[in-house]
Formats: structure tokens, sequence, C-alpha cells
């Protein structure tokens, strides 16, 4: 079983909709909960983080934690062509000097204008 | 702003090849990272370091060796380039600290024919 499953899509949405995008994994360990976003041909850029559980707003996208059912989702509200992008989880442990990072293989995200 | 940079956006080499690619970062980040990415797999580690001239096995370090010589340069050497070693491949850096936000640069699309 992977440490982290999320659905590769794609997904397609009109502009305007409401995205929900999810990951699920199996490690409690896991403290650090993170959302990046790779537009195409680019490198991955981190759009939000939480730590530990419950909910974080920013703008147009807010991030939510269930450390219970371990999972966790990414809302985008008011949907834009700018957000046609591939989201990627991932989710570090605690450690002293480094966190490894495991991610999710990514949800493609296609806003129709 | 931190910036990653790596040597080159697109490769193409032959089976048998030894190939190197580079990564910089200007940040002084102690923690550099290279991983893999392939359709449906995500991102998966190679190597990892987190200090100069120390280095980690990540996930899937078969077939490949790191070198960093100084803090800004870690560099990712495919001893012998196989087909199989066909991909996407990103660095990335992070400070040690309370939240190792991962900075990563644009890619090196590798194709061995």
């Amino acid at each position: 079983q992977k440490e982290v499953e999320q659905d590769p899509g794609p997904l397609s949405v009109p502009e305007g909709a409401i995205v929900s995008l999810n990951c699920t994994y199996s490690n409690s360990a896991f403290q650090y909960f993170m959302w990046y976003r790779q537009y195409s041909r680019k490198g991955p850029e981190l759009l939000m983080y939480t730590y530990s559980s419950g909910n974080k707003e920013d703008g147009r996208f807010t991030a939510q934690v269930d450390k219970s059912s371990k999972y966790i989702s990414l809302f985008i509200r008011d949907s834009q062509p700018s957000d046609s992008a591939t989201y990627l989880c991932a989710m570090s442990a605690e450690s002293v000097n480094f966190n490894k990072f495991y991610f999710g293989s990514g949800t493609k995200l296609n806003v129709k204008p | 702003d931190v910036k990653v940079t790596q040597s080159s956006r697109y490769l193409v080499k032959r089976t048998g090849e030894k190939v190197f690619l580079e990564c910089v970062q200007d940040m002084d980040h102690e923690n550099m990272f290279w991983y893999r990415q392939d359709p449906g797999l995500g991102l998966r580690l190679i190597y990892f370091s987190y200090d100069v001239k120390m280095k980690e096995k990540g996930d899937i370090p078969e077939g490949y060796s790191v070198s960093r010589e100084k803090k800004e340069r870690f560099s990712l050497i495919l001893e012998s380039a196989s087909t199989n070693q066909t991909s996407m491949y990103l660095c990335a850096s992070s400070l040690t600290g309370d939240f190792p936000e991962q900075y990563f640069g644009p890619g090196t699309r590798l194709t061995v024919t």
C-alpha cells in the first residue's frame, strides 16, 4: 500500500466552480500536510501547508486535515482558468534534521473558461 | 526569492552513457534532494543530502549516485544510463527548521534512447 493515495483525475470544471481535491494516507505519524501546485513544464511550488489537524484558509484556497480519517482536502472557490495545473499533496512526519516528504501522484485540474 | 536552477531543461542521451544532472540553489539551504517524477507514480526520492559531502539514499537509489562538494550544488549522476531512467528529474532544497518547505527547480526532462 502506498503511503499517500491521490486520485490522478483529470478533473475538468467550468470557471467559477468549487473544486475539491483529496488525498488519503496510512501513516499516523504524519504531522505536516502540504499542497503543491505544478504548472505544465515547471517544478512544483508550495501552495499551502498545515501542521497537525484543522483548517487553513488563504484567499480562494482552503486546506483541511482530518487526522482521525487520515484524509486531507484542498478546496478552491471561484476557480479560474489560471488554476489549471496538477495539484500534489505531500506529507511529512517530524524529525530532528530532515523531514522526508511523501507525495501523492497528483491530480490534474482543468478549469474551462 | 529562493532560486533553484537545473543545468538543462531537456536532455537526450544514449543507453550506457554517463549522465550528469546539476542543481544549484542560492539560499544557503542545508538540505538538497533529487526526485524523479513519472506519470501515476508521483515524485519519488532518489537521494538527498543534509550537508556538504553527506548523502543518504532515498527510495529508488539504484543506478544513481550523487555528489555534493559545495553547499549550493548537488549533482545527480547516472553511471550507465538505461531506457527505464527516462523521466523528469526534479531537484529541491530546504532549510532545516520548524517547517522544511522544499523549493523545487524547473526540472530536467531526460530521454534515454
